[in-house]
């Protein structure tokens, strides 16, 4: 079975703070996705990378960077977090060519 | 610019009747569309999918259909248990893009005793 493992599931910071968010995936995935999920709104691309070092903006970068090091691990950065990013985030991850993603637990974060 | 869209926030059905989830989408690039299911505080997890190709595409209780000239697609699941309560979000991508998902704003689905 597919596994994306998210560092995380609760996560409590204040504003201002950087966050890092970590996704591991043992299936050796090239694909690797960033999204929030809120209420009423679905799920929202952040980035994505289809490679190691790569990285591709998705519908909602502000505020957030990416660090791809390693291809079984996609990192996402808050440089100053706000209280708009309370959220939950979801890290999931694809085989190149094929269109399933597999998701991991999920992250919740509170931005106090 | 919502492209894929899922008009009804929630819905609720008793148990051993049929659930049916709609979808619609904008974009007539689409060529394949799928559906997950998603528990509170769990990732979601994908259900079943289908190509542009097709018309319907089954998997046990559950069944997607595609209607492309009204760019719809709806989940029939048959029959509902109690376990099906969940929020289901449909996805669509173009194959040979960017496979990026673009998902709709989920529907609730609770199913009564």
């Amino acid at each position: 079975d597919v596994k994306v493992t998210q560092s995380s599931r609760y996560l409590v910071k204040r504003t201002g703070e950087k966050v890092f968010l970590e996704c591991v995936q043992d299936m050796d995935h090239e694909n690797m996705f960033w999204y929030r999920q809120d209420p009423g709104l679905g799920l929202r691309l952040i980035y994505f990378s289809y490679d190691v070092k790569m990285k591709e903006k998705g519908d909602i970068p502000e505020g957030y960077s990416v660090s791809r090091e390693k291809k079984e691990r996609f990192s996402l950065i808050l440089e100053s977090a706000s209280t708009n990013q309370t959220s939950m985030y979801l890290c999931a991850s694809s085989s190149r060519g094929r269109p399933v993603q597999y998701f991991g637990a999920g992250t919740r974060l509170s931005v106090l | 610019d919502q492209q894929v869209k899922q008009n009804s926030p929630s819905l609720s059905v008793q148990e051993g009747r049929i659930s049916i989830l709609n979808c619609d989408y904008t974009n007539s690039m689409f060529d394949y569309f799928l559906w997950y299911k998603k528990y509170p505080a769990e990732g979601p997890t994908f259900l079943i999918s289908i190509s542009s190709i097709k018309d319907k595409n089954e998997d046990g209780r559950f069944t997607v259909f595609l209607n492309k000239s009204a760019k719809h697609l709806s989940l029939h699941i048959v029959p509902s248990q109690p376990g099906d309560s969940a929020v289901y979000f449909c996805a669509a991508v173009i194959i040979q893009g960017a496979q990026k998902l673009v998902f709709g704003q989920g529907t609730r689905l609770t199913i009564n005793p």
